[in-house]
């Protein structure tokens, strides 16, 4: 199985400041069709996960331009400008390339 | 609008199944891909697996044959999980969610449910 292995955040965040979420693979994401499969979730308290970031870099419909999705096909970086405070949650970067799909353990947001 | 509601939570006794249904609506069904998660709280997401609702077509998790079946019934667009012998390792929240398999990513999700397998 493809081992997803995600950083930590130096919490809290302080309101407005960048925040930036690593993610690695353990097997190159990158297809010979030339697209990442890479997704990036928020997980909200006591919500579902919602998509941010699909094929690495490709924000989701209606999802705020303050986030973008950066890497290489094993190395990914999930930037948040200017955070806010629905932001709050836990991040889970998430692999599409082969069975089983796997997600990283995820990383906690707080906002200071 | 597209919704994924999943029905209410479980609480189930030891070597005992339980179904759980997941009902959409606002999109076709019958030539869509669900997939189901279990997440234990305050942990991450695990995939369960994935059936086609055009043919039935499913691919599972190794680690969860043998414990989850995936059916779907297009009649009423519903999408079903039956969990069998359950232990006290299978308590989770589970959720479903639709895949798109076009574009790579789940991008509809239900509610999720709480199975609590307790005597």
């Amino acid at each position: 199985d493809i081992v997803m292995t995600q950083g930590a955040l130096p919490n809290p965040v302080p309101s407005g400041e960048s925040a930036s979420i690593t993610c690695q693979s353990s097997k190159s994401l990158l297809y010979s069709d030339g697209k990442t499969y890479l997704n990036w979730y928020l997980q909200r308290p006591g919500q579902s996960p919602q998509l941010l970031i699909y094929w690495m870099s490709t924000r989701a419909s209606g999802v705020s331009d303050r986030f973008s999705g950066s890497g290489s096909g094993t190395d990914f970086t999930l930037k948040i400008s200017r955070v806010e405070a629905e932001d709050v949650g836990v991040y889970y970067c998430q692999q599409f390339l082969e069975f089983p799909y796997t997600f990283g353990a995820g990383t906690k947001l707080e906002l200071k | 609008q597209v919704k994924l509601q999943q029905s209410g939570a479980e609480l189930v006794k030891p070597g005992a199944s339980v179904k759980l249904s997941c009902k959409t609506s606002g999109y076709t069904f019958s030539t869509s891909y669900m997939s189901w998660f279990k997440q234990i709280p305050g942990q991450s997401i695990e995939w369960i697996g994935m059936i086609y609702a055009g043919d039935g077509g499913t691919g599972y998790n190794q680690k969860f044959k043998g414990k989850a079946t995936l059916t779907v019934d297009t009649s009423s667009s519903t999408a079903y999980m039956d969990l069998s012998s359950l232990t006290t390792e299978d308590s989770a929240v589970y959720f479903c969610a639709r895949e798109d398999y076009n574009n790579y990513y789940f991008d509809y999700w239900g509610q999720g449910v709480m199975v609590t397998v307790s005597s």
